[in-house]
C-alpha cells in the first residue's frame, strides 16, 4: 500500500533563517506531487506541484521553492524565512482523481 | 477559474443523528471531480469522498453520501448517524480537467457532535 510522510512534523525557526521541508512517497512510482500551505483557520493553498523529476510548477509567487530530486521525494525550501511564512504544510499525492495527504509539518517562524 | 462556497463556518449535531454540511462550486470546465475531506485536530487531511460530475448517482461511502445536485453546482455532504469522532474540520474541494490540475478548497465547516 502506498504511505506518504514528511518531517519534521513541527518545527519553529527564526526570522531570516533557511528552510527544508521533506515529503517521500513510498509505494508507487512517478506520482504527482503537491505542496500545500494552510494558513491558521483557512482553508489549503496549493504552493506547488509535480509532475516528474525535476519539473516544478510554481502556483503563488512567494520567497519558498521547491524541488523533486527523486521520483518519490519532493522537498520544500526557503533560504530566508518571513514571518508570513507561519502555517501548517501539507504534502500530497495523486492516485487517480484523488489526492491522499500527508501528516503535515506545524512551521512557526518567530 | 473554480471557485469552491461553504456557507457554514460552524455546525453542531447530536450524536447519532445526521447532519449535512452544504458546498457550491462554480467552474466553466466541462468536466470536474468534487471532493470532500476531514481534518481533525491533528492536522491530517483526510479523504472522505468523490463525485464525478458526470457520474449518474450520487456518490456513497460508508456514513458519507454526497447530495450532487449539478443544475444548482451544488456538493453537500451528509453524514448519517453521528459520532463524537466525527468532530473536526469538513472542507469541499473540486478539480476540472487536466491531468495535474490542483485541488481548489473551500474556507471549511466546522463540524461539533454533541453527546
Amino acid at each position: 500500500s502506498q504511505t506518504i510522510h514528511q518531517w519534521p512534523a513541527t518545527l519553529v525557526q527564526p526570522v531570516g533563517s533557511p528552510l527544508s521541508l521533506e515529503c517521500t512517497v513510498e509505494g508507487t512510482s512517478n506520482p504527482n506531487l503537491y505542496w500545500y500551505r494552510q494558513a491558521a483557520g483557512r482553508g489549503l493553498q496549493l504552493l506547488f506541484y509535480s509532475v516528474g523529476i525535476g519539473q516544478i510548477s510554481s502556483e503563488v509567487p512567494q520567497n519558498l521553492s521547491a524541488s523533486r530530486p527523486q521520483d518519490r521525494q519532493f522537498i520544500l525550501s526557503s533560504k530566508k524565512l518571513l514571518l508570513s511564512d507561519s502555517g501548517f504544510y501539507l504534502c500530497a499525492w495523486r492516485q487517480g482523481f484523488v489526492e491522499f495527504f500527508g501528516p503535515g509539518t506545524r512551521l512557526t517562524v518567530l | 477559474a473554480q471557485k469552491i462556497t461553504q456557507t457554514q463556518p460552524g455546525m453542531f449535531v447530536q450524536e447519532k443523528e445526521a447532519v449535512t454540511l452544504d458546498c457550491t462550486y462554480d467552474t466553466s470546465d466541462p468536466s470536474y471531480g468534487l471532493f470532500w475531506y476531514k481534518q481533525p485536530s491533528s492536522g491530517e487531511m483526510i479523504f472522505l469522498i468523490y463525485q464525478g460530475s458526470y457520474d449518474q448517482q450520487n456518490a456513497t461511502e460508508g456514513r458519507y453520501s454526497l447530495n450532487f445536485q449539478k443544475a444548482r453546482k451544488s456538493a453537500n455532504l451528509v453524514i448519517s448517524a453521528s459520532q463524537l469522532g466525527d468532530s473536526a474540520m469538513y472542507f469541499c474541494a473540486m478539480r476540472g480537467d487536466g491531468s495535474a490540475r490542483q485541488l481548489t478548497f473551500g474556507s471549511g465547516t466546522q463540524l461539533t457532535v454533541l453527546p
